[in-house]
């Protein structure tokens, strides 16, 4: 595509709920990101994949919180047993595999609601 | 590690007053600096960049110069609209390649007529 693209656009769930969401990056770009936005704060970061490397989970805010990338391409963010404070705009971006000119091109977002 | 800060906002300008939004950056090696904004209700689009020191990224009147020596991007605009009401974020890509972007907390610009 275009662009980088996820899905679904707006997600409620029940507390308890696992959920997923999905991320297509442009084509051909070899570093992703995951980034969480919550009502009045800034990009949080979650989660980085980059090719073929182990990827940079250092972000994620508990173990209830996971994310593959396969193939190279699609990324699925899972959060399980959601809580009321994972509710955020969860953010998925991507580049091109470049060195120390990177920019991060990224998605509408997914507006996760936790109930 | 890598960090950036910025100033906090909320920043509240009348039409036509003059921008400045502070950012500062700590890196390890010789980073890549962005400016990144958030229009309401759209996702985040890169602004302007600067990739080496003395480099000054421009765009849409806004500018910001690349200081190595005070390690700052700060972001400038001479007269700013209604329509630059936005958050904005500074980011940087340290050098090497396969480095994530480390983003500041953003500063939310409101410009009143």
């Amino acid at each position: 595509g275009a662009g980088v693209s996820q899905s679904p656009s707006n997600k409620v769930t029940e507390k308890g709920k696992d959920v997923e969401l999905r991320c297509d990056p442009i084509s051909g770009h070899t570093a992703l990101y995951w980034y969480r936005q919550s009502l009045g704060q800034g990009l949080e970061f979650l989660i980085y994949f980059q090719g073929n490397s182990a990827p940079d989970k250092s972000g994620l805010p508990s173990d209830r919180f996971s994310a593959e990338r396969t193939g190279g391409s699609v990324s699925t963010l899972t959060i399980q047993r959601t809580q009321q404070e994972d509710s955020a705009v969860y953010l998925c971006a991507s580049s091109p595999e470049t060195g120390g000119d990177t920019e991060a091109f990224f998605g509408q977002g997914t507006r996760l609601t936790v109930v | 590690g890598n960090s950036v800060t910025q100033m906090e906002g909320p920043v509240t300008l009348s039409e036509e007053a003059f921008l400045t939004i502070n950012c500062t950056y700590t890196a390890t090696g010789y980073p890549s600096l962005f400016w990144y904004v958030q229009y309401p209700g759209e996702g985040l689009q890169l602004l302007l960049k600067a990739t080496k020191a003395d480099d000054k990224g421009s765009n849409k009147g806004f500018e910001a110069t690349y200081r190595k020596e005070t390690t700052s991007f700060h972001l400038e605009k001479g007269s700013v609209q209604v329509s630059d009401s936005a958050v904005y974020f500074c980011a940087l890509v340290d050098s090497g390649g396969y480095q994530k972007v480390t983003f500041g907390i953003g500063t939310k610009l409101q410009v009143i007529p």
